[in-house]
């Protein structure tokens, strides 16, 4: 059954404090994986999607990467607004189902 | 550019109450349509997809129900909620063949 692991469940970083979020998942056959960024009350916001183990992918200070059992979201020099919970999830060459982790919350203290 | 539209934002329902929760999308034709539901703390759960009108499918076996009486629309339903049916629920649409979702801004349900 596929599934999808993500940690820490909580981070808390001082603005500027480097960090990675990890994401561990099991599936059959990897379609994709997604990166989403949830603010408090409000639907994901998709951020990333990655295809094969060594692929990059970059956006501001967000950078995730992809192996062949787990995906990191790398945050550089974070900053307040980055405070949010970021979400992983994995689709898998069935197509349609996309399977979601609990999440990590990120709070970045200015 | 696309738009997802859902309502209402919040409801608050006695236990036994009927429900109906509607999505539309805008800016596109033919997309594949979600519900979602995302408990506190936990990882979003998936209820229903539908790749086209009147074709639904259940992930899980529960007192909801969905339908896509158009194109870009889908509606959740149920005939008498159950306390558990709190929770937040989002409706999500994707491109035909493509795996990014896209989210609307959510219905926050509390059965009391």
């Amino acid at each position: 059954e596929d599934q999808v692991t993500q940690s820490p469940e909580a981070l808390r970083l001082q603005e500027g404090e480097s960090s990675s979020l990890n994401c561990s998942y099991t599936v059959s056959g990897l379609r994709g994986l997604f990166w989403y960024r949830q603010d408090p009350g409000k639907g994901p916001e998709f951020l990333f999607t990655l295809y094969s183990a060594g692929e990059e992918k970059e956006k501001e200070r967000l950078k995730a990467t992809l192996t062949k059992k787990e995906s990191f979201l790398h945050i550089t020099a974070p900053k307040p607004e980055d405070s949010a919970t970021y979400l992983c999830a994995v689709q898998d060459t069935g197509g349609f189902k996309t399977i979601f982790g609990a999440g990590t919350r990120l709070f970045v203290k200015a | 550019s696309q738009t997802i539209h859902q309502w209402p934002a919040t409801l608050v329902q006695p236990v036994g109450s009927p429900l109906s929760l509607e999505c539309t999308v805008e800016g596109t034709s033919n997309p594949n349509l979600y519900w979602y539901r995302q408990a506190a703390g936990r990882g979003l759960q998936l209820l229903f997809y539908s790749v086209g009108i009147g074709q639904i499918s259940s992930e899980v076996p529960q007192n909801l129900s969905a339908s896509r009486p158009q194109d870009r629309q889908f509606i959740l339903s149920s005939k008498k909620l159950l306390l558990s049916d709190s929770g937040f629920y989002l409706c999500a649409w994707s491109r035909p063949g493509t795996g990014e979702l896209f989210f609307g801004e959510g219905s926050r349900l509390t059965v009391l």
